[in-house]
């Protein structure tokens, strides 16, 4: 079974622009969630997405957005990009079931850098 | 708000000996999820051990055991017999609702050989 998939691995963009992040989750698991992790803030929730619907939201400014489609797949997108928003930004899956284990399945990742 | 508190940045170990990595946490819920991942260089995180606060027995996984205290809200991980392929970012998790866990800072674990 294919593990979590993000898209790019690696990009660099100026202040200003817009991102888009792509995650696919592991297939079968229909929730998929959002970490920014950055050396001085660490991991910190974005948001979680289940059923095409955000179900969890952290403290994040507007300029941070998602979605999910109906085959799991989720994007994320971040606005009028901030030097701070450098960061590497984590995919995460699970199955979601109603006996919640709670483990997230990670992705390796998108490098974002803001110059 | 939940916060996840390791107090120690960095931590190193012998190959073949046992390391204790700790983690407090704060919480007023009752039910809740604690984990232990692991983040090598290839930055892929990893689940080491999980933890239902409900349960009192400790969990172990092969050469991975944890220690909860859930009066102390205490929640540190034990591994023996470490491997050079231990070396790793260890990050203690607390989880209650569906994909939202929050992180403690971190610790980075050295084995030398």
């Amino acid at each position: 079974k294919a593990g979590v998939t993000q898209t790019p691995r690696y990009l660099i963009k100026t202040r200003g622009q817009q991102v888009t992040l792509s995650c696919s989750p592991i297939s079968g698991h229909r929730s998929v969630s959002w970490y920014q992790q950055t050396p001085g803030q660490g991991l910190q929730f974005l948001f979680e997405y289940f059923s095409e619907t955000q179900r969890n939201k952290g403290n994040f400014p507007g300029r941070f957005s998602g979605r999910q489609f109906s085959n799991s797949r989720s994007e994320m997108n971040v606005s009028t990009l901030e030097l701070g928003d450098s960061a590497l930004y984590l995919c995460a899956s699970s199955p979601r079931t109603g006996s919640n284990t709670g483990e997230l399945f990670f992705g390796e990742g998108s490098r974002l850098t803001v110059l | 708000a939940q916060t996840v508190t390791q107090s120690q940045p960095e931590m190193s170990v012998q190959e073949a000996e046992t390391v204790t990595l700790s983690c407090t946490y704060d919480t007023s819920e009752s039910d809740y999820y604690l984990f232990w991942y692991k983040q090598p260089p290839s930055r892929q995180m990893i689940l080491v051990i999980r933890q239902e606060a409900y349960k009192q027995q400790n969990a172990t996984e092969n050469r991975f055991s944890v220690n909860f205290q859930k009066a102390a809200k205490s929640f540190s991980l034990k591994i023996s017999d470490s491997q050079l392929g231990d070396a790793a970012m260890y990050f203690c998790a607390y989880g209650t609702s569906y994909g939202k866990l929050t992180f403690g800072q971190g610790t980075i674990l050295t084995v030398h050989p």
